[in-house]
């Protein structure tokens, strides 16, 4: 299975300023067929159910803002949040969905608070 | 618009099965496949398996092959996901959640998820 990891692992950032998240995988989720890389991210807040914010590492889900958005290729992956606002705060997961179906692997997650 | 309105919790005793349900709406059902994910409380997401609804086919994570069993009635959208054996490990939100690529050829992300259905085991 792939392996994937987080940091940090909680991080408390002002109102307004840029939050960074990591994300690594423990082998490469680009597919060479498409040169896609097989990575998104989610946003779950307390009591919900996770939202989709971002596929194929950098494609913003439809009526996702604008501040949130994706990088990275191969095994290393970044999600910012340009200026946090408070609805903001939730857990964040990466996934990986380069496996066959039979193992798609997420983070760990990140909590993201106001400082 | 997509929905996906799962069934109410459950309490079992160790060692039953739970069926919980996936009712799709807003979307044609045999399209995309549905996806299995659970959730301890305070913990991480786990893949469970997915279903194509179209054909039937699954595919489960291999930590629960043998527990786990996905299955559909296309004539009322909704899918199926029965766990069996059930100990006080598996108590945790199940969510069913929508495939977003139609025909995937890898893997697949998650574009719509249902509301989650809390399974409690206890003696």
């Amino acid at each position: 299975d792939i392996v994937m990891t987080q940091s940090p692992d909680s991080l408390a950032v002002s109102l307004g300023e840029r939050a960074t998240i990591n994300c690594k995988s423990s082998q490469s989720v680009l597919y060479s067929s498409n040169n896609k890389n097989y990575l998104a991210w989610y946003q779950q807040k307390p009591g919900q159910p996770p939202k989709l914010l971002i596929y194929w590492a950098s494609t913003r889900e439809s009526g996702v803002p604008d501040r949130f958005s994706g990088s990275g290729s191969g095994t290393d992956f970044t999600l910012t949040i340009s200026s946090l606002q408070a609805e903001d705060v939730a857990v964040y997961y990466c996934q990986q969905y380069y496996s066959t179906l039979r193992s798609l692997t997420f983070g760990p997650g990140t909590k993201v608070d106001i400082k | 618009q997509v929905q996906l309105v799962q069934s109410g919790a459950e309490v079992k005793k160790p060692g039953a099965s739970v069926k919980v349900s996936c009712k799709a709406s807003g979307y044609t059902f045999t399209s995309y496949d549905i996806n299995w994910v659970r959730q301890a409380t305070g913990q991480g997401l786990e893949w469970m398996g997915w279903m194509n609804p179209n054909s039937g086919n699954t595919g489960y994570a291999q930590k629960f092959q043998g527990r786990v069993t996905m299955t559909r009635n296309t004539s009322i959208s909704t899918a199926y996901m029965e766990l069996s054996s059930l100990r006080s490990e598996d108590t945790a939100v199940y969510y069913c959640a929508r495939g977003g690529l139609p025909y995937p050829r890898l893997g697949n992300y998650f574009d719509y998820w249902g509301q989650g259905t809390l399974v409690t085991v206890s003696s």
